[in-house]
């Protein structure tokens, strides 16, 4: 399977704990996008990078999310002492950007966050 | 701010009949378009887009959108829907980032 794949799919963890997420895009993406969804909401953009470079970071990312992509290849998104609130599902989506850009995102399946 | 908004939060229809959901976006600039569906417990998938060109563009199964620029919409169109189009339809918009509208949720009876 050559897609974007997320792991784990589902973490169900006790509030204030921390958390980490992983994404690896599809490998000649240069691009990397964290959203979060919640019930019968749109995904909500979070950051995004290109190659290794976090280029944008959205209001709604508070302090205790931080997401990095060190070689350009794979991202973590971590998310530190979590609340109940942060429960949502994470997705993780790659594009290239090039001189004649598709845009298209590919979605991977999303990790499910439950915070108790 | 940028933003992308849907009319329509639940649609339900029956089989055979006509669909059109609305979206409008708030960009300045040059933007890209995009219809996104997500069906039941499965990932997001691309319907179509739209980035120059003809405004009427045609995407997987029978789906059709409109880019009225005079408007900023984008609406998405099918003639006849079926129980298999069951699904949440996103509209997107990119320009660096790519923004969401809420959803629009399509029941199709059979």
């Amino acid at each position: 399977d050559t897609g974007v794949s997320q792991n784990p799919r589902h973490k169900i963890t006790k509030r204030g704990q921390n958390v980490t997420f992983r994404c690896d895009p599809i490998s000649e993406h240069n691009r990397l996008y964290w959203y979060r969804q919640t019930l019968g909401q749109g995904p909500e953009f979070l950051t995004y990078f290109q190659n290794e470079a976090q280029l944008e970071k959205s209001r709604l990312l508070s302090d205790r999310f931080s997401a990095e992509r060190p070689k350009g290849s794979f991202s973590t998104l971590e998310i530190q002492r979590t609340e109940q609130g942060d429960s949502a599902m994470y997705l993780c989506a790659s594009s290239f950007q090039g001189p004649v850009n598709t845009g298209e995102l590919f979605f991977g399946e999303g990790s499910r966050l439950t915070v108790l | 701010a940028q933003s992308v908004s849907q009319h329509n939060h639940h649609v339900i229809l029956s089989e055979a009949a006509s669909l059109e959901l609305g979206c409008n976006y708030s960009y300045g600039g040059t933007v890209n378009l995009f219809w996104y569906v997500q069906y039941p417990g499965q990932h997001l998938q691309l319907l179509l887009k739209y980035f120059s060109g003809d405004p009427l563009v045609k995407g997987i199964k029978g789906f059709e959108a409109e880019f009225i620029k005079s408007k900023f919409s984008f609406n998405l169109r099918k003639p006849s829907v079926q129980w298999s189009d069951t699904a949440e339809y996103f509209c997107a918009a990119i320009n660096n980032d790519m923004r969401f509208g809420a959803g629009t949720r399509l029941t199709v009876k059979p």
